[in-house]
């Protein structure tokens, strides 16, 4: 079975700093995929990055970044420059390769607020 | 910007009447799933289908059942509304090949059950 953990019920962050949301999951499968989603109060989700567990690399989108430690089993996002419209829940996700389904599971979620 | 649609977006509905939410996508996507989402909380899997007439139940348990003729169209009917059906459902579609796709999301409906 497939796990994913987010600790931080709740952060605050000031507009144009960085801020990191912790994501660590749980597989005993050696080929997955980590996605970090964007919820806001509107209800939709928004796939902001992806990563592979066979990426050498970690991924990059614009002001998002993924801080991919496989031995620790870690997925944090790193968000630079936050905007006010960056408030928000994050939902960390996890992929695992081998069953048909290729369902997404979720992590609790961590509501981001970003402060003037 | 994703090309899938639930309706209705909002719905308040007495206990015991049916009703059926509406999902359809223009990707071609083979899969498709329902999440349930109580405010604020996790995604929780309820339905998938890895396509046409193939649906299983997802990991959390639900009254609710689905349906996929169409590739585009995947309805999720909940034959006597509960107040303890009060949730949002949140429809999504990926592609079959590639790990690396990410599901797309209809914006959702939220469902109020008096």
């Amino acid at each position: 079975a497939q796990k994913i953990t987010q600790t931080q019920p709740g952060m605050f962050v000031q507009e144009k700093e960085a801020v990191t949301l912790d994501c660590t999951y749980d597989t005993s499968d050696p080929s997955y995929g980590l996605f970090w989603y964007k919820q806001p109060s509107s209800g939709e989700m928004i796939f902001l990055i992806y990563q592979g567990s066979y990426d050498q690399q970690n991924a990059t989108e614009g002001r998002y970044s993924l801080n991919f430690q496989k031995a620790r089993k870690s997925a944090n996002l790193v968000i630079s420059a936050s905007q006010l419209g960056d408030s928000a829940m994050y939902f960390c996700a996890m992929r695992v390769m081998d069953t048909g389904r290729r369902a997404l599971t979720f992590g609790s979620g961590t509501r981001l607020q970003v402060q003037p | 910007e994703a090309d899938i649609y639930q309706t209705p977006r909002y719905l308040v509905i007495g206990t015991g009447k049916k009703i059926t939410l509406e999902c359809s996508q223009t990707m071609g996507h083979d899969k498709m799933y329902w999440y349930q989402q109580d405010p604020g909380m996790e995604l929780h899997l309820i339905h998938y289908s890895y396509g046409v007439n193939s649906t299983e139940k997802g990991d959390l348990s639900s009254e609710s059942t689905v349906s996929r003729i169409r590739t585009e169209h995947f309805p999720l009917t909940l034959e006597s509304a509960r107040p303890s059906h009060t949730s949002q459902y949140l429809c999504a579609s990926s592609r079959s090949l590639g790990g690396n796709t990410e599901a797309f999301f209809g914006q959702g409906t939220r469902l109020t059950v008096v």
